[in-house]
């Protein structure tokens, strides 16, 4: 069974810009999880959805934002970037919401801000 | 604000030698309770969780949980160089969002 797959990998964007990234869950898995990595603030819950609605959000400006497909793919964009955007971006799929026993990281998208 | 705490070290043992590794956590509704271990370079990769007080043990590996002290652990019998890894402390509350730690840096040492 393929694994959670991210896309980009590595982006290099500059100031004020927006992103998108993409995440790919396990095939079955319906509920996605984004999480940003720093040194500084370790790994921090973003957002989390489940057949297409957002159902826990964390403690983010408006300018991170997310969506689900009908797929359970999901999408994540942050507007308006800024310095400290510059992270590493996980995404995590798991069968249900909340399931954590069974989420599985991506390998990440690796952000970095200009 | 719901808090996990770890100490981040480097904490470095002999090969062959017991790791311990702490987390205390502040939110005493906590039910489940979780350790990951990432590389540099990784994503996290889940290697144990523990829901009730008393030990589990998988493999090298034993999670023990006090929630009267609202501290979890996790113990690593015959330490391997492989073990060297960042281990992650995560907290919920039935199907609230996980809280993670910062972390602890393991170097097991040949």
């Amino acid at each position: 069974k393929a694994g959670v797959t991210q896309t980009p990998r590595y982006l290099i964007k500059t100031r004020g810009q927006q992103v998108t990234l993409s995440c790919s869950p396990i095939s079955g898995h319906r509920s996605v999880s984004w999480y940003q990595q720093t040194p500084g603030q370790g790994l921090q819950f973003l957002f989390e959805y489940f057949s297409e609605t957002q159902r826990n959000k964390g403690n983010f400006p408006g300018r991170f934002s997310g969506r689900q497909f009908s797929n359970s793919r999901s999408e994540m964009n942050v507007s308006t970037l800024e310095l400290g955007d510059s992270a590493l971006y996980l995404c995590a799929s798991s069968p249900i919401a909340g399931a954590y026993n069974e989420q599985f990281f991506g390998p990440g998208t690796r952000l970095t801000v200009l | 604000q719901k808090e996990v705490e770890q100490n981040s070290g480097p904490l470095s043992v002999p090969e062959g030698a017991i790791a311990s590794l702490n987390c205390t956590y502040s939110d005493r509704g906590s039910q489940s309770f979780f350790w990951y271990r990432q590389y540099s370079g990784k994503s996290p990769e889940l290697i144990m969780f523990i829901y009730s007080n008393g030990d589990k043990e998988d493999g090298r590996f034993t999670a023990q949980l006090n929630k009267a002290s609202q501290y979890v652990s996790l113990l690593i019998r015959d330490s391997q160089p492989s073990d060297s890894a960042t281990y992650l402390c995560a907290v919920t509350e039935g199907n609230t969002p996980l809280v993670f730690g910062k972390g602890t840096r393991l170097s097991v040492i040949a």
